[in-house]
């Protein structure tokens, strides 16, 4: 069985500052690990993923994301927020064999002027 | 460069009704999915096809119907529309294999009134 936990339902940041998106997940094997990003109806895009190879990851637009295994947590960064990373973000766990994914609830991103 | 295609966009049922959501891409990808998106509550699977010629349930299949037409295509049937199905409905698809991260469609807008 696998559960993931989005901590913060919307989080607020002013343009040029950082950007901390809380994930922690359940699972009873070594999970994948995803996020995904939403802009207004659009669909969803990959932004980074956890394969068990390195712990921090690198994705796009700036972002990363440091897999924690103690913590079991997947926290997504970035240094400076731009206007464009208004949006809402998933974090998305997946076993390591095959493709069902169970999603958080999903954090939407304000970032003000 | 079209990817995965939902027909169609938005749509308005009357309790009751029937609707066919369509769902194509272009990826050459065996395994699809069609999800639920509701507020608060990340995307739920309601279907997959792991591979052409097989469909299986996932979290909330009750009140729906799918159909894998072909490697392309993956469609999702409401047989008759309840207000409870109103939500953003989104079709995926993804390579065979672990870790694969799935492709998304811009998703449909069903209210059912």
């Amino acid at each position: 069985a696998q559960s993931v936990t989005q901590l913060d339902s919307h989080v607020s940041v002013s343009e040029g500052t950082p950007v901390l998106l809380r994930c922690n997940y359940s699972s009873s094997y070594s999970p994948s690990l995803f996020w995904y990003v939403q802009h207004p109806n659009k669909g969803l895009q990959l932004l980074l993923k956890y394969t068990s190879a390195a712990t921090l990851v690198k994705g796009i637009n700036g972002f990363e994301a440091e897999f924690k295994k103690s913590e079991t947590s997947f926290h997504l960064t970035k240094p400076s927020a731009h206007m464009s990373d208004a949006a809402e973000y998933f974090c998305v766990v997946s076993p390591p064999a095959g493709n069902k994914l169970t999603f958080g609830g999903g954090t939407r991103v304000l970032v003000k002027p | 460069n079209a990817g995965v295609t939902q027909t169609p966009k938005f749509q308005v049922l009357k309790t009751g009704q029937s609707m066919t959501l369509q769902c194509a891409q272009d990826m050459n990808h065996n395994s699809m999915y069609w999800y639920r998106q509701d507020p608060g509550m990340g995307l739920r699977l309601i279907y997959y096809s792991a591979s052409e010629g097989t469909t299986d349930k996932g979290e909330v299949p009750n009140g729906y119907n799918v159909s894998r037409l072909n490697k392309r295509e993956f469609s999702l049937r409401l047989e008759s529309a309840a207000p409870s199905q109103t939500s953003v409905y989104f079709c995926a698809s993804t390579r065979t294999g672990s870790n694969q991260p799935q492709h998304f469609g811009d998703g449909t807008r069903l209210s059912i009134l």
